[in-house]
């Protein structure tokens, strides 16, 4: 089981639509990532949180705005997605310190956007 | 950017072979990964290594941290069905700041069991 739950596993959007991924740890991790998966490649970062705060930004379209509420919980609300942005979207966190490669990811949202 | 080439991009065995895959950067790296990923899931860890020439087991599986710093690989002896799914390295340069140092992913390995 992991330890990192993301919800929804599936989502059906439509390009005007406003959707939101959740995704909650309860591991005590001050680290969260969001990364992007099409088929057959690798996870790609978009997104660092680090104590509550974006630190990193890999130049994602503002359609994608992620959320840190709090050390916890992690979203990323999507608004006016294209076909494209079709993909597995996959949440990690990790510890600060020494150990911060080590992620423990969720089991990921399949997203398809019509 | 960085990138790491994984290599071969896919593997078909039979049950109780032996298994090895590389992973080769042009860029020096402080932290090397491995993950493995199964259809429908996220990326499992299996070997994390933080020091140049560190060799480290986990059960089946060995992994070595290549002396340069640029690559790294991964070993696992009598495959069995369990192995099969998409295997990664990752290697990650420390920074000064906790929460800017990224991972950089190769391009995976393809596992698959012959019957």
């Amino acid at each position: 089981d992991t330890e990192v739950t993301q919800t929804p596993k599936h989502l059906v959007m439509g390009m005007t639509n406003k959707k939101s991924l959740k995704c909650e740890q309860h591991m005590g991790h001050r680290a969260m990532y969001w990364y992007k998966q099409k088929a057959k490649k690798p996870p790609e970062l978009m997104f660092v949180y680090s104590y509550e705060k974006l630190s990193i930004n890999e130049s994602v379209p503002s359609r994608f705005s992620p959320e840190c509420p709090n050390s916890s919980l992690l979203n990323l609300h999507l608004h006016a997605l294209q076909p494209e942005d079709s993909a597995l979207y996959l949440c990690a966190s990790s510890q600060p310190g020494l150990y911060t490669g080590e992620l423990f990811f969720g089991e990921g949202s399949r997203l398809t956007v019509l | 950017g960085q990138q790491l080439n994984q290599s071969p991009q896919s593997m078909f065995i039979q049950e109780g072979e032996d298994v090895s895959m590389n992973c080769t950067s042009s860029s020096i790296f402080n932290t090397w990964l491995w993950y493995k990923q199964d259809p429908g899931e996220g990326p499992v860890l299996l070997i994390a290594l933080y020091k140049a020439g560190e060799l480290t087991s986990n059960g089946r599986l060995t992994a070595q941290f290549g002396i340069t710093r640029k690559d790294s690989f991964l070993n696992i002896s009598a495959s069995i069905p369990s192995d099969v799914g998409i295997y990664f390295c990752a290697g990650q340069i420390k920074g000064t700041n906790f929460g800017n140092e990224k991972l950089t992913f190769g391009t995976g390995t393809r596992l698959t069991i012959i019957p």
